[in-house]
């Protein structure tokens, strides 16, 4: 069955970094593209950004360009969301989903939360 | 940016009678090849969210038929026939056809 494991959130002081990480199994993550999104607390959900199946394309909501950058190791079967610049507005609850055809999420880990706080 | 707008916001239903919630985007969703790609989430009190429906009314693989979905170009809706205890959370609409990709406010089914 698809399991996703996020992993690295925390407390961080605004205008630091954190990677965020995501363990993917029970099916081909080299053929899958991945999704980051998120939930501020009381919040709904925000898209954050999409990695294609083989790396070729990538987007991110307006608020995270040139602050966030999405990857993925296919030979770790592992999706990462590298956060830099955090601002006090990004403290959410990130998750990871797989992509179904049609950029559409389906699978989602349980997430992981992180706080930007001085 | 596609703005969705779901209403209502709250929904108190008795249990075993319908409800229906509404999703209205700010321009047409769909795309080029014809497709329309609205979806539709549901995300239970301390749960991560669950995929229910696809392109407007593909149920989900497990999803009750209780649950159904419907609409075109800017106005969609999703249905719940008879609403039963487990159905109690938050339900999100979500566009898939234009960059960035964008989700509804989210409407809260409850319990009368």
């Amino acid at each position: 069955q698809v399991q996703l494991v996020e992993s690295g959130g925390g407390e961080v002081q605004p205008g630091r970094s954190l990677r965020l990480s995501c363990a993917a199994s029970g099916f081909k993550f080299r053929n899958a593209g991945m999704h980051w999104l998120r939930q501020a607390p009381g919040k709904g959900l925000e898209w954050v950004a999409i990695i294609f199946y083989d790396g070729s394309n990538k987007y991110y909501t307006d608020s995270v360009k040139g602050r966030f950058t999405i990857s993925r190791d296919d030979s770790k079967n592992t999706l990462y969301l590298q956060m830099d610049s955090l601002r006090d507005e990004d403290t959410a609850v990130y998750y990871c989903a797989r992509s179904s055809p049609w950029v559409i999420p389906d699978y989602w880990g349980q997430g992981t939360l992180v706080t930007v706080s001085s | 940016d596609v703005v969705m707008t779901q209403s209502p916001l709250s929904l108190p239903v008795t249990l075993g009678q319908p409800a229906s919630i509404s999703c209205r985007s700010s321009q047409s969703l769909v795309y080029s090849d014809g497709n329309t790609y609205l979806n539709w989430f549901q995300q239970r009190p301390g749960q991560s969210p669950r995929r229910l429906i696809y392109k407007v009314s593909n149920r989900d693989s497990g999803v009750p038929d209780r649950f159904s979905g419907s609409g075109s170009g800017t106005d969609f809706t999703l249905k719940i026939s008879r609403v039963e205890a487990e159905d109690v959370g938050l339900y999100y609409c979500m566009q898939t056809t234009h960059w960035p990709l964008t989700f509804g406010g989210g409407t809260q089914v409850e319990i009368k």
